[in-house]
């Protein structure tokens, strides 16, 4: 079974640039998760989804920030205009939510993209 | 205080050792707790659950203690191959499903 699927792994741009990154969750997970990781630092949530519906952005930055999850299966992480305290790898992650019968359960996560502004 | 804290280390350790980390958190409508493992330039992937009991597998114990708001993870037996960040995650529902990673402890196991 394949696992969380992001693209691109690596993205450089310089300030003021936009930049768009891409994650397709394990089929069948409702839940969809955005992180953002630091150097160091444990990550960080941006947004979550279930399904389709965002019921978490409250850490999103939503001036340059946005994300979406149209159809519920994959999403989208904007960020316009980008600035040097962008950089850092960006995480999805996905689970089953309520699917899974629990209250919070096992997250799974891509492989990230690391941003760098320059 | 940050919500969840941990010792970020490193622990540098010889093999066979038996090495211990802590970790605390500040909220006590906490509800599940998560030991996650993070190899150097690599996503975190689940190592264990935490139960109110208890538990272990294999050479990796983790325990809860609610009283005093900490989790704790014992590796016995340590292997080159666990050196890793160990991220310790916390979620609670405050009127909302938070999740919070800790910022993870680095283990080094040498030869």
């Amino acid at each position: 079974e394949a696992g969380v699927v992001q693209s691109p792994r690596y993205k450089i741009i310089e300030k003021k640039q936009p930049v768009a990154f891409w994650c397709n969750p394990i089929s069948g997970h409702n839940t969809l998760y955005w992180y953002l990781q630091n150097l160091g630092q444990g990550p960080e949530l941006l947004i979550r989804y279930e399904n389709e519906e965002a019921v978490d952005d409250s850490q999103l930055p939503k001036d340059r920030f946005s994300a979406e999850r149209l159809k519920g299966v994959d999403s989208t992480l904007k960020i316009q205009p980008a600035e040097l305290g962008d950089s850092a790898v960006y995480l999805c992650a996905s689970s089953l939510g309520s699917a899974s019968g629990r209250p919070f359960d096992e997250q799974f996560f891509g492989p990230g993209t690391r941003l760098t502004v320059l | 205080r940050k919500e969840v804290e941990q010792d970020p280390g490193p622990f540098n350790v010889p093999e066979g050792a038996t090495v211990a980390f802590n970790c605390t958190y500040s909220n006590s409508a906490s509800q599940s707790f998560f030991w996650y493992r993070q190899d150097c330039r690599k996503e975190p992937k689940l190592l264990m659950s935490v139960y109110s009991s208890g538990n272990e597998d294999g050479r990796f114990t983790a325990q809860l203690n609610r009283a005093s708001q900490y989790i704790s993870l014992l590796i016995r037996d340590s292997k080159l191959s666990d050196s890793a960040t160990y991220l310790c995650v916390v979620t609670m529902n405050t009127g909302g499903f938070k999740t919070i990673f800790g910022a993870g402890t680095r283990l080094f196991v040498k030869a």
